[in-house]
C-alpha cells in the first residue's frame, strides 16, 4: 500500500525559507503515471494547491506551481530516495498551515497530459511561522 | 484567479439526501473531483472525473455534472458523513494549475 510521510521543521521564522520533504513508500516517484504534489490548509480554512512535480527520464523533474505563489515556490524530486520536496521562501504568518503531500494521477488525451485527482495523501504536518 | 464556489454549509437529517454544488467557469471543459475531510485528517478522494467512484467509497456517494456546475450527492446520509467536502479541478486559463473549491461543511 502506498504511503506518504511529510517531514521538516514545525517552526519557521518570518522571512526565512520553509523546507519540507515527502517520503514515498510502497511506490516510486519515478512513475510516469503520477505527479507528486503539495497542498496546504491554514487553520480553520480551506485547501490550497501549492505545486506539483512530474518526473520523466527525459527532463528529470518538471515542476508546476500555483501562480499566486510561483515566485516563492520550488518543488523538486529525488528519485534515489523516492522523495520530493517543497521550498517556500520569504514566509510570513500567512504561510502558517498544515502542509500535505499527495500523489496526483495523470490523465492523457490524444494531444496532452494533465494532472487530475489526488488519490493518496500524507497525514499532514503543521508549520507555524513565528519569531 | 480562477475560483470554484461551494455553499459554506449544508444541514441534513439522517437518512435524507444531501446535495453539494460546485460552480466554476471551466467545469464544462475540465473534470471535477470531490474529497471528504474529517477534523484532524487528510482529505479522502470520493469522486473522480465528475462521476467515478474509487474502490472502497460507499455507493451512497455519487457525482454529476451539468454545464459549469458539478454536484456531489450523498444519499441516505449517515452520522459518519458529517465532514467538510471540497471539489477540485484544473484552471483552464493556466497550464498545469489546479484549484480547490471553497469547501462545504455538512452537518448531520
Amino acid at each position: 500500500q502506498l504511503q506518504l510521510q511529510e517531514s521538516g521543521p514545525g517552526l519557521v521564522k518570518p522571512s526565512e525559507t520553509l523546507s519540507l520533504t515527502c517520503t514515498v513508500s510502497g511506490g516510486s516517484v519515478s512513475s510516469s503515471s503520477f505527479y507528486w504534489g503539495w497542498i496546504r490548509q491554514p487553520p480553520g480554512k480551506g485547501l490550497e494547491w501549492i505545486g506539483s512535480i512530474y518526473y520523466s527520464v527525459f527532463y528529470s523533474g518538471s515542476p508546476y506551481s500555483n501562480p499566486s505563489l510561483k515566485s516563492r515556490v520550488t518543488v523538486s524530486v529525488d528519485t534515489s530516495k523516492d522523495q520530493f520536496s517543497l521550498k517556500l521562501s520569504s514566509v510570513t504568518a500567512a504561510d502558517t498551515a498544515v502542509y500535505f503531500c499527495a500523489r496526483q494521477r495523470v490523465y492523457c488525451s490524444s494531444t496532452s497530459c494533465y494532472g487530475g485527482d489526488f488519490d493518496f495523501w500524507g497525514q499532514g504536518t503543521l508549520v507555524t511561522v513565528s519569531s | 484567479s480562477y475560483e470554484l464556489t461551494q455553499p459554506p454549509s449544508v444541514s441534513v437529517s439522517p437518512g435524507q439526501t444531501a446535495r453539494i454544488t460546485c460552480s466554476g467557469d471551466a467545469l464544462s471543459k475540465q473534470f471535477a473531483y470531490w474529497y471528504q475531510q474529517k477534523p484532524g485528517q487528510a482529505p479522502v478522494l470520493l469522486i473522480s472525473k465528475d462521476t467515478e467512484r474509487p474502490s472502497g467509497i460507499p455507493e451512497r456517494f455519487s457525482g454529476s455534472s451539468s454545464g459549469t456546475t458539478v454536484t456531489l450527492t450523498i444519499s441516505g446520509v449517515q452520522a459518519e458523513d458529517e465532514a467538510d467536502y471540497y471539489c477540485q479541478s484544473a484552471d483552464s486559463s493556466a497550464t498545469h494549475s489546479y484549484v480547490f473549491g471553497t469547501g462545504t461543511t455538512v452537518t448531520v
